[in-house]
């Protein structure tokens, strides 16, 4: 069965320091998104992402957040400066029609930021 | 406003009992879908079932059932014959004309033999 894949499953950083989260989407989806769960507390929508360009943002997703799809297969979430609170489980999810189909989700990248 | 509030944090009963957890939701939106993961001890966020806007038929899948009321704004989810295998976080989610899901904050279930 096809499955969204998330590189890497745990990482730990210095605040302040970039970290670049990696997806690998469902090939044929067309619609990307990152999500984040801050521990013990509900899944957050970060961004959407469809045809190259962000198709909605929350106000989350601040100057510190990028994405990008590099090549044809991966999909990466980018953080400039960490934060201690950005420390989060951060999910990767792809959809072949966007409103109507099933979100798939990636089994998450757990970020911590010492 | 669209939110999904999730009102129980936290429920624990024996296997075996039927347990029914509640969903209720705010959209201006005509068109919406509605979601419901599991999401197990390890981490992950499991699919369980998708409903639109314009389907009402409750769903049944194995011990699983949806009874999603418009009426009441509400998609409650019920395990029947519940096992330890259920214990886990359960949230609801919207998705309404943008792309994002909006999630509740979660039900915590807890099965104990």
């Amino acid at each position: 069965e096809p499955e969204v894949t998330q590189t890497p499953s745990h990482q730990v950083t210095q605040m302040g320091q970039e970290v670049i989260l990696r997806c690998v989407p469902i090939s044929n989806h067309l619609y990307f998104y990152w999500y984040r769960q801050i521990l013990g507390q509900k899944v957050e929508f970060l961004v959407s992402f469809y045809n190259n360009e962000i198709s909605e943002k929350s106000e989350i997703f601040d100057d510190q957040f990028s994405v990008e799809r590099p090549d044809g297969s991966n999909f990466t979430l980018k953080i400039r400066s960490t934060k201690l609170e950005d420390s989060a489980m951060y999910f990767c999810a792809s959809s072949d029609t966007g409103l109507t189909g099933e979100l798939f989700f990636g089994e998450g990248s757990r970020l911590t930021v010492l | 406003a669209q939110k999904v509030t999730q009102a129980q944090t936290e429920i624990s009963v024996v296997e075996k009992e039927d347990v029914t957890l509640d969903c209720v939701y705010e959209t201006r939106d005509t068109t919406y879908y509605l979601f419901w993961y599991k999401q197990p001890p390890s981490g992950e966020l499991v699919f369980l079932i998708r409903r639109n806007s314009f389907d009402e038929q409750n769903e049944i899948s194995g011990r699983y059932s949806w009874n999603f009321q418009k009426s009441t704004s509400s998609f409650n989810f019920t395990i029947t014959a519940s096992q330890v295998v259920d214990s886990a976080v359960y949230f609801c989610a919207l998705m309404y004309s943008g792309y994002a899901l909006n999630f509740g904050k979660g039900t915590s279930l807890l099965v104990t033999p």
